[in-house]
């Protein structure tokens, strides 16, 4: 059972702007850098925010990140029917001495 | 661009020994940039991180998996491994090898995940 709290599912039409909630505590989101994972179906999770607001190389300016306390969220703006998949958010569990690292539950974002 | 490849087989008796490797090509797993980690999916559900090493050796296990969990590193064939001992259903899963660096971008390179499927 992950420590990070996602909501099930999210939807929007294309163009319309969707955000995803990750609540933690202050072990985790609190005390350390949030990532954002997108899972396209059956393929394997790729990396689309780091460092809580980050973008890597080739990820588009529609996503972004942003931490409060021991909340997160990833925002897409211009939905497009690509983007249809599950998201996830990771951060390190500083909990135990050697915190694991967790992911939130996931959230399926679908455009209608 | 680094590449990395899973490779084990695909179906374990309950109570027996799960074994995957991850080879890495494009990249040296000595240069010391970064953790080399397992993560894995059960069937329909989320994401679980099960662990890294490091090229020296150097181990951190989720606490969940730590009492059944080794890992090794072979550097001589730029791979790393994986064991997990006492499987039962609760390990069936896609596992996934990837790449995390520990001062930049993590998890910035996957496998493209085997599934291991525990059944007698």
């Amino acid at each position: 059972q992950s420590v990070l709290t996602q909501p099930p599912s999210v939807s929007a039409a294309p163009g319309q702007t969707v955000t995803i909630s990750c609540s933690g505590s202050s072990s985790n989101i609190g005390n350390n850098y949030i990532s954002w994972f997108q899972q396209l179906p059956g393929t394997a999770p790729k990396v689309l925010i780091y460092d809580n607001n980050k973008r890597p190389s080739g990820i588009p300016d529609r996503f972004s990140g942003s931490k409060s306390g021991t909340s997160a969220t990833l925002g897409i703006t211009g939905l497009q029917t690509g983007d249809e998949a599950d998201y996830y958010c990771g951060t390190w569990d500083s909990s135990l001495s050697d915190g694991p690292y967790v992911f939130g539950t996931g959230t399926k974002v679908t455009v209608l | 661009q680094v590449q990395l490849q899973e490779s084990g087989p695909g179906l374990v008796k309950p109570s027996q020994t799960l074994s995957l490797t991850c080879t890495v090509s494009g990249d040296s797993i000595t240069s010391g940039d970064y953790y080399w980690s397992w993560i894995r999916q059960p069937p329909g559900k989320g994401l679980e991180w099960i662990g890294y090493i490091f090229f020296i050796g150097s181990t951190t296990y989720n606490p969940s998996l730590k009492s059944r969990l080794t890992m090794s590193v072979d550097t001589s064939k730029n791979q790393f491994s994986l064991k997990l001992t006492s499987v039962t259903a609760a390990d069936t899963a896609v596992y996934y090898c990837a790449r995390d660096s520990y001062l930049g971008i993590p998890f910035d390179s996957w496998g493209q995940g085997t599934l291991v499927t525990v059944s007698s």
